[in-house]
């Protein structure tokens, strides 16, 4: 597609409720980011992947948080037992091959999420 | 660890004003710098800095990095109300987590008519 592309825009789940959060990155492009968003502040980076594989998982904030990429394009962040801090913008984003030399991430309009 | 401090936090102007917002980052092995306009949705990339001294222009957009001081400050002439919006900066490291941006609180910009 044209640019990154995320759904569902807006979700609202009750605390301990599991949540997925779908990430269609531009199409060709095998360096996938998801970035947490807190009010007021910059994106957070949680996980990279580069086509399937996931290469730093190191800032999702716990166990419950997981992401996948099986076929190295769509992806999705999915949350479990959500809790009321989790709530924030889900950001996802991807660059061509970050490897071949320095390329900005493009962002999709993110997914806000509210846990009530 | 990475980091990015934006100045000022806010800002509000008028109408065909000239503003400057700065960047100042702490980095180990630096690799870039990115600037990024984000509206109510997506962060829209406007430059990356590599080099010193080399300033990037796109319309009435520009930006230059210094990277003894280091900083970097992205200026915008004759403001428009659409130039209203959060300005991010991020710094990314050509160490073993080079993929990663680590970003500021942004800059809030109103342009007022």
């Amino acid at each position: 597609g044209a640019g990154v592309s995320q759904s569902p825009r807006y979700k609202v789940a009750k605390r301990g409720q599991d949540v997925a959060l779908r990430c269609d990155p531009i199409s060709g492009h095998v360096s996938l980011f998801w970035y947490q968003q807190a009010l007021g502040q910059g994106p957070e980076f949680l996980t990279y992947f580069q086509n399937e594989a996931q290469l730093d998982k190191s800032g999702l904030p716990s166990d419950r948080f997981f992401a996948e990429r099986p076929e190295g394009s769509v992806s999705t962040l999915k949350i479990q037992r959500t809790q009321q801090e989790d709530s924030a913008v889900y950001l996802c984003a991807s660059s061509f091959n970050f490897r071949q030399g320095n390329q900005p991430q493009h962002f999709g309009d993110g997914t806000r999420l509210s846990i009530l | 660890e990475d980091k990015v401090v934006q100045s000022p936090l806010s800002l509000v102007v008028h109408e065909g004003d000239t503003v400057t917002l700065n960047c100042s980052y702490e980095v180990t092995n630096f690799r870039s710098l990115l600037w990024y306009k984000q509206e109510k949705k997506a962060p829209t990339f406007l430059f990356m800095l590599t080099s010193s001294g080399i300033e990037k222009k796109s319309g009435r957009l520009s930006s230059i990095l210094d990277k003894k001081e280091p900083f970097s400050i992205l200026n915008i002439t004759a403001t428009q109300t659409g130039d209203s919006a959060v300005y991010l900066c991020a710094v990314q490291n050509s160490g073993g987590s080079n993929y990663k941006l680590t970003f500021g609180k942004g800059t809030l910009l109103t342009v007022n008519p």
